[in-house]
């Protein structure tokens, strides 16, 4: 069956560009994560959601950053005006069940899309 | 968020058993201990987890010390596919949203 998609899988912007990366959860799955990885580091969680409810936002960097789902289906991770330190791979992962699940809920992660900024 | 504790790197040859440990001396009651692994170039997929009892699946075992402290990643037989970054994560049993915080997590190489 079709997994956690996301677009695009590579995008190399100039510093003060902004940019809109795509993620397109298994179907069904209430609930939704955006993650960001370093290079040579372990994924760092940045916005979740479940539906269209952004439940837990502590983690995005900066008010550059603004994550969206409103239809409670796809969603659309924004850095406005990029900045070098932005560069890393962006992963998006969903699961099943809402956070009252979320003790046990399996999380399924889409292959990244890789930001590199100028 | 308790804190897990992972060697940075461990090695195998191909077609024997690997242990992966992890330590995670704070854990309260209600966390769960969750393994992801993370292939090269891909997101991390799931791999087993548990609460209190040893927990067997197609891809692992995951055996949990009686203090719950401390856990072990079993692998039976490492394949040249099983070289990934295993990642040993607690996830609260409640008041969470589920996110996953990971650590450096182990790499492991596999030799053929």
């Amino acid at each position: 069956g079709a997994g956690v998609s996301q677009s695009p899988r590579y995008k190399v912007a100039k510093r003060g560009q902004d940019v809109a990366l795509r993620c397109d959860p298994i179907s069904g799955h209430v609930s939704l994560f955006w993650y960001q990885q370093a290079l040579g580091q372990g994924p760092e969680f940045l916005t979740y959601f479940q539906n269209e409810a952004q439940l837990d936002k502590s983690g995005l960097p900066s008010d550059r950053f603004f994550a969206e789902r409103p239809e409670g289906s796809v969603s659309t991770l924004k850095i406005q005006r990029t900045q070098q330190e932005d560069s890393a791979v962006y992963l998006c992962a969903s699961s099943l069940g809402g956070a009252a699940g979320g003790k046990s809920d399996t999380q399924y992660f889409g292959p990244g899309t890789r930001l590199t900024v100028l | 968020d308790a804190k897990t504790t992972q060697p940075n790197s461990m090695e195998s040859n191909e077609e024997e058993p690997v242990h992966l440990p992890c330590n995670h001396s704070t854990i309260s009651g209600t966390d769960y201990i969750h393994w992801y692994r993370q292939l090269p170039s891909q997101g991390p997929e799931y791999v087993i987890h548990g609460l209190t009892s040893n927990v067997n699946n197609r891809m692992a075992s995951l055996a949990i010390a009686e203090d719950r402290k401390s856990s072990t990643l079993i692998l039976h037989r490492a394949t040249l596919r099983d070289a990934a970054v295993y990642y040993c994560i607690l996830r609260r049993g409640s008041g969470n949203t589920g996110k996953l915080i990971f650590g450096q997590g182990t790499t492991l190489q596999v030799k053929p």
